[in-house]
């Protein structure tokens, strides 16, 4: 099955600096990585998703990179805001489309 | 388009209780999942429906967990009896189709003392 992880629990940011949140994955055939936003009180929000036949896909402020060769992808948030101060999940699916949460990564942006 | 609704948002039980979460799904969609989200952790898929029938519940500890979809829209999932260790967000997610397009409800707390 696959199992995703993030590396660093908590991330301080000042506000209008970049953040960088990153996520290992094991399963190597892993073709579909996505990442979630959860604020206080809410459910994960979708925030972007990439296809492993892609290196980097872009949106708005964010865009997400994957390095195949070592099983690794990272989610950029640029110029920071105090609104993106939330837990990030990264998330894969496994067979018949359930998707498996990493442990989350939560980010604090300093004014 | 209105979202997933899940209701109670909280709910203090004791343990050996029972308690029951309802969700409600965009409208259309056909495939509904519940999650556990265990403080500082991410969510863990407990079962997935499609329509009314259920496509995996593995992860779900059916001695004591039940969930039903009747007529493949609302869903109930029921704990009795509750121990400690369940305490958590229990989070409602639907989809169009099988499709990886979750669209997750805010949750329901469970605190089980």
């Amino acid at each position: 099955g696959e199992s995703v992880g993030l590396h660093l629990p908590t991330l301080s940011v000042q506000e209008g600096d970049n953040s960088i949140i990153n996520c290992a994955y094991s399963n190597s055939a892993s073709d579909y990585f996505i990442w979630y936003k959860q604020e206080s009180g809410k459910g994960p929000q979708f925030i972007i998703d990439i296809r492993s036949n892609m290196d980097k896909r872009q949106g708005q402020r964010v865009t997400v990179l994957l390095n195949k060769t070592v099983k690794h992808l990272s989610l950029q948030i640029a110029a920071t805001q105090p609104g993106d101060s939330a837990v990030y999940f990264c998330a894969a699916p496994t067979a018949g489309n359930m998707l498996t949460f990493g442990g989350g990564t939560r980010l604090m942006v300093k004014p | 388009e209105a979202g997933v609704a899940q209701s109670p948002r909280y709910k203090i039980i004791e343990k050996r209780q029972s308690v029951a979460f309802w969700c409600n799904p965009i409208s259309g969609h056909a495939t509904l999942y519940w999650y556990q989200q265990i403080l500082g952790q991410g969510p863990k898929l407990l079962i997935q429906f499609q329509n009314n029938g259920v496509v995996d519940d593995s992860q779900l500890p059916k001695d004591r967990f039940s969930a039903e979809r009747l007529k493949g829209v609302d869903s109930t999932l029921k704990i009795q009896p509750a121990k400690l260790e369940d305490s958590a967000v229990y989070l409602c997610a639907s989809s169009l189709d099988s499709t990886y397009g979750y669209t997750f409800g805010s949750g329901t707390r469970l605190t089980v003392v």
